[in-house]
Parts: structure tokens; sequence; C-alpha cells
């Protein structure tokens, strides 16, 4: 697609339940990335992926958090067990080539999820 | 792990001003640095970057920004604001070696601009 995608825009998830945030890199894109933004900070790294392969995962601030990509295209966050503390924006990002080395991303729209 | 600073959190500028936003980096090594904008309840785009060809870096939107390594600060201008330009800022830096493709963020700027 012309951009990355993210889905949905917004999840309102009763404390407690389980989440699944989906994105949908820019066609091609090998790299992969996950950040939490939570209200009025920057972005924070959750978890990077190279094709489907995690290369890292220490962003990610609990067991409760996991990452697939397992095509190598469109990634998947699941979030078990949700608690307050989760509420954040959850922005996606894509890299054509192995990021870092002076590459910037290109950044989905996030999903906004708020746990009640 | 790298990380930045940015000095204030909220900038008022009238219309046709100079917009100036600070970002100090902490490193020993020039690192990769970044600026961002986020316009409300978008993602993030890039409006330039350093990568240590040259230390005035010229972005989209007629933002520049300039590397000064003897004061770690990647600091973001714009000649004159325009309206469009209010948005939150985000400048970023890479880690260093192989985990370079880990961005650290500041905690942003929200600039506003004053009719």
């Amino acid at each position: 697609g012309a951009g990355v995608s993210q889905s949905p825009r917004y999840k309102v998830a009763k404390r407690g339940q389980d989440v699944a945030l989906r994105c949908d890199p820019i066609s091609g894109h090998v790299s992969l990335f996950w950040y939490q933004q939570a209200l009025g900070q920057g972005p924070e790294f959750l978890t990077y992926f190279q094709n489907e392969a995690q290369l890292d995962k220490s962003g990610l601030p609990s067991d409760r958090f996991f990452a697939e990509r397992p095509e190598g295209s469109v990634s998947t966050l699941k979030i078990q067990r949700t608690q307050q503390e989760d509420s954040a924006v959850y922005l996606c990002a894509s890299s054509l080539e192995r990021a870092g080395n002076g590459y910037g991303y290109t950044f989905g729209s996030g999903t906004r999820l708020t746990v009640v | 792990a790298q990380s930045v600073t940015q000095l204030g959190s909220h900038v008022s500028v009238s219309e046709g001003a100079l917009v100036l936003l600070r970002c100090n980096y902490s490193s020993s090594v020039p690192p990769y640095l970044f600026w961002y904008v986020q316009y409300p309840n978008q993602g993030l785009q890039l409006l330039l970057k350093y990568t240590s060809a040259a230390t005035l870096v010229k972005g989209i939107n007629g933002f520049e920004a300039e590397f000064k390594k003897s004061e770690t600060s990647f600091h973001l201008t714009k000649p004159s604001a325009h309206m469009s330009d209010a948005a939150e800022y985000f400048c970023a830096v890479s880690d260093l070696g192989l985990n370079d493709y880990k961005l650290s963020f500041g905690a942003g700027t929200t600039v506003t601009v004053r009719a």
C-alpha cells in the first residue's frame, strides 16, 4: 500500500481483556517496528522485526506483550490481560532496508488503546 | 542508551515569526539525529535527519536544523511560522553500533501559532 496502515484506529478494552493490534507495512519493507506512545510523551521502542525474524524485543514492558510477523509482512501486537497502564497509542513503522544508518522510518497513524 | 532532551514542552509563536525548537543529545560519539512532526491523530512524519554528511540539514516545509557537536545540540528552526506548522515536534536519536535501528525520542514540543 501507499503507507503504513494500522487497525483498529481506536480500541477500548476492559481491564483483563486481551487485544490484538494489526499493522500492514508498506509493501516490500524489510524492517518493522512497534512503538508505544503514552499520553504527553514521546514514542518508546517496543520491538523490531527484520522480515519474519524478531531481532529485538527488549522494549516489551512485560510478558503480557507479544508481537509476531509470521510471513514477513503483516504484524500483530497482542496484549494479554490488559491493564490501565497499557493505555497508549501504539505506533507501527516500517523501513525499506535494515533501518538505522540514517534511514528514518515511515510511521502509521497508530492505534489508540484505552483500557477501562 | 542514547537520549535526547527537548527544552520546552510548549512553544507559542506569531504567524511569520521565527520558530526555534531545542534539542540536546547525550552521546560522546556523534549519533544519527532526527526531527519528526506529529499532527493531531496522525503518525509521525520525518522532517529531516542528520547523518554526518553536513552540519546544517534542510528538511521539508522550510525547516532546518544545525548539528553542533560542541554543544551536543540539534535545534530545529524555521524562519517564518505558518498556521499549518501547529503540531507536536519530536527530536530523536538512534542508538550506536548494531542497535542503530532503535530510536529514542524526546518528550516532544507542542507548537501553537497565533494569527
